[in-house]
């Protein structure tokens, strides 16, 4: 069964720093990832999907991830933090091809001090 | 891109009541949803996947008798909390699946679910 570790369910960083954000997945089949942001009391927008294309994938709000198969990690990066980045950060990985069911991560709590 | 709606947005309801929450693809027809649940400060868990016409399919250990979930349209989910107690006390969020858009799951804002 497919599995998705987030390390870090905080990560701090001042604005304008380096954003980097972790995950690591367990599959069976080649997987489809993604990174999803959340802000408080909202549902989940999607930042950034790998698909079995380009390794390095980007995102929106300059965001982008890169695909290691022998890592099986999907980092989330950003090269520069932004206040508005303030926001839960959620990995998942499709169960089987294409957007079917997601297994989420535990989700890490980005925080952006001035 | 693709939008989808939950209705309420919050609710509070005394213990022993039912609670229906919408679920509706305002712009697209999707004839799968899901359903996940979020205790605070965690993770998405899927609940069940609703396919329009036909019977829901629920996870391991989710009771498919307090949840129930009707998918009657391509565009209307319902999710109806039955008898409702304060540990179902939670953020229900659903998906919506665009298969014109490569399958990719749409998300609504979510409906927090407060049983007193």
């Amino acid at each position: 069964a497919q599995s998705v570790t987030q390390l870090g369910s905080h990560v701090s960083v001042s604005e304008g720093a380096l954003v980097l954000l972790r995950c690591n997945y367990s599959s069976s089949v080649p997987p489809y990832l993604f990174w999803y942001v959340q802000y408080p009391n909202q549902g989940l927008q999607l930042l950034l999907k790998y698909t079995s294309a380009a390794t390095l994938v980007k995102g929106i709000n300059g965001f982008e991830a890169e695909f290691k198969k022998s890592e099986t990690s999907f980092h989330l990066t950003k090269p520069s933090a932004h206040m508005s980045d303030a926001a839960e950060y959620f990995c998942a990985v499709s169960e089987g091809t294409g957007f079917q069911k997601l297994v989420f991560g535990t989700g890490t709590r980005l925080l952006v001090s001035p | 891109g693709a939008v989808v709606s939950q209705h309420p947005s919050r609710v509070i309801c005394k213990s022993g009541t039912s609670v229906k929450i919408e679920c509706r693809s305002l712009d697209f027809q999707a004839t799968t949803m899901f359903w996940y649940r979020q205790f605070p400060k965690q993770s998405l868990m899927l609940m069940a996947t609703s396919n329009e016409g036909s019977k829901a399919t629920y996870e391991q250990g989710v009771e498919k008798d307090k949840f129930l979930i009707n998918h009657a349209s391509l565009t209307l989910s319902t999710l109806t909390v039955t008898s409702a107690h304060p540990e179902d006390s939670s953020f229900y969020i659903c998906s919506a699946v665009d298969t014109s858009s490569y399958n990719e799951q749409f998300f609504g804002p979510g409906t927090r679910l407060t049983v007193l």
